[in-house]
């Protein structure tokens, strides 16, 4: 069973449309990552939530907006998708020590 | 700000010989240093995490050292092999839960 899983794993589409990426984490986690690769390959962090809790909230547009149904879910919401939002979005989970990162979800906005 | 920094960028070698990937990291108050390797267009899979308090980690061929006081970080692979190419990524977790991470290391191992 796959541990941090997101979907979908690939997504393409045009300016200006709202999409949704989903995660689930099935390791009983209590805290939840958004982090965002760019085309040089460099992760940074988005968003993070502890048991349904925002904690933190990096400089993000207004467009995105995580939202935290459980604690077992992190899903993004993009809104007005922008040429300059195409990246790599990972979501993680965490318990006490070490990170458990999905797959990944390759985000192309045309 | 925690910055952290990896070097070399890229590294290529024949295989059977030892890697060596350096990070380094600007504030030392951190809370643990985690390596993980990235497969071209895949996710990220943990190699080894290393507690604050802990000097090093081994799993296998790879060792990592952790140097707090000074900001370094090293992973060493030993005996390379064509499998081992990838992207390695050095992440630091500080003590506000933050996890920083370096822009990585490409490692390709010729057969």
């Amino acid at each position: 069973d796959t541990a941090v899983s997101q979907t979908p794993k690939y997504l393409v589409t045009q300016m200006g449309n709202d999409k949704s990426i989903k995660c689930e984490q099935n390791l009983g986690h209590d805290t939840m990552y958004w982090y965002k690769q760019d085309s040089k390959k460099f992760l940074k962090i988005m968003f993070s939530y502890n048991n349904k809790e925002l904690i933190i909230n990096e400089t993000v547009p207004n467009r995105f907006s995580p939202k935290s149904p459980d604690k077992a879910h992190l899903n993004l919401h993009i809104n007005s998708l922008e040429l300059g939002d195409s990246a790599v979005y990972f979501c993680a989970s965490r318990a006490g020590g070490g990170y458990t990162f999905g797959s990944g979800t390759r985000l192309t906005v045309v | 700000k925690q910055e952290v920094t990896q070097i070399p960028a890229a590294l290529s070698v024949p295989e059977g010989e030892n890697l060596v990937l350096n990070c380094s990291f600007t504030d030392s108050a951190i809370y643990n240093l985690q390596w993980f390797r990235q497969d071209p267009g895949k996710g990220l899979t943990s190699l080894l995490l290393i507690q604050s308090s802990q000097r090093e980690q081994t799993s296998g061929r790879l060792n990592a050292s952790l140097d707090k006081s000074s900001g370094r970080s090293t992973l060493y692979i030993a005996a390379s092999q064509p499998g081992d190419s990838a992207t390695y990524l050095c992440a630091v977790r500080s003590n506000d839960y933050k996890l920083s991470f370096g822009a990585g290391t490409t490692v390709t191992v010729r057969a």
